[in-house]
């Protein structure tokens, strides 16, 4: 079955800076990538996905990045707020299948004012 | 607003008990619901595919009669912890995608389980 790993588990950066969270799946048939926002205690919140038809889409200051090929995929988000702040999910699926992800380990992110 | 209502948010039971959480669609029918749990500090892992008038399917790992999965409408899939113990405790998640559209897949708001 899929397989997905997310790296890093922890990233701390200062305001304003860019983070960069890094995710690899096994499965080649995998066709679809969203990256989920969690907060303490909440659902996750999608906040951008691709599909492997696409190799980058942007939305505002959070971009994702596709290498099929290489099969990863990688969350970036520009000129970081502490809002920002909370655990990010990535996670691979195969999309006509109804919508069951398997999620990578998270990174917790911190945004320093 | 949420597309997919869980209840109960919060529920604390006795060890031995057993607890039903519920996940409906609200506005979609959903032939398939998947069941997550996520305990402090990690992932979401699947635990089982709900099917609509069939059995679910479970991950490897998860013990299927422990967690009676029950999915007898198009709008409503049932999770129910049997016997349960204080390391079933945790954060339980549904989420079901509409089969019509092209949107992505919904979540509940989870329920935190635990068990005393």
């Amino acid at each position: 079955g899929e397989n997905v790993e997310q790296h890093p588990s922890t990233l701390s950066v200062q305001e304003g800076d860019s983070a960069v969270i890094k995710c690899t799946y096994s499965d080649s048939a995998s066709n679809y990538f969203p990256w989920y926002k969690q907060e303490l205690g909440k659902r996750p919140q999608l906040i951008i996905d691709i599909r492997s038809n696409v190799g980058e889409k942007k939305d505002q200051r959070i971009a994702v990045t596709l290498n099929k090929t290489a099969k990863h995929f990688s969350l970036h988000i520009t000129e970081t707020q502490p809002e920002d702040s909370a655990v990010y999910f990535c996670a691979a699926s195969i999309y006509n299948q109804g919508g069951k992800l398997i999620f990578g380990q998270g990174t917790e992110l911190s945004v320093k004012p | 607003g949420a597309v997919v209502s869980q209840h109960p948010s919060r529920v604390i039971c006795k060890s031995g008990t057993s607890v039903k959480i519920e996940c409906r669609s609200l506005d979609f029918q959903a032939t398939t619901m998947f069941w997550y749990r996520q305990f402090p500090k990690q992932s979401l892992m699947l635990m089982a595919t709900s099917n609509e008038g069939s059995k679910a399917t479970y991950e490897q790992g998860v013990e299927k009669d422990k967690f009676l999965i029950n999915h007898a409408s198009l709008t409503l899939s049932t999770l129910t912890v049997t016997s349960a113990h204080p390391e079933d405790s945790s954060f339980y998640i549904c989420s079901a995608r509409d089969p019509q559209s092209n949107s992505p897949l919904h979540f509940g708001n989870g329920t935190r389980l635990t068990v005393t």
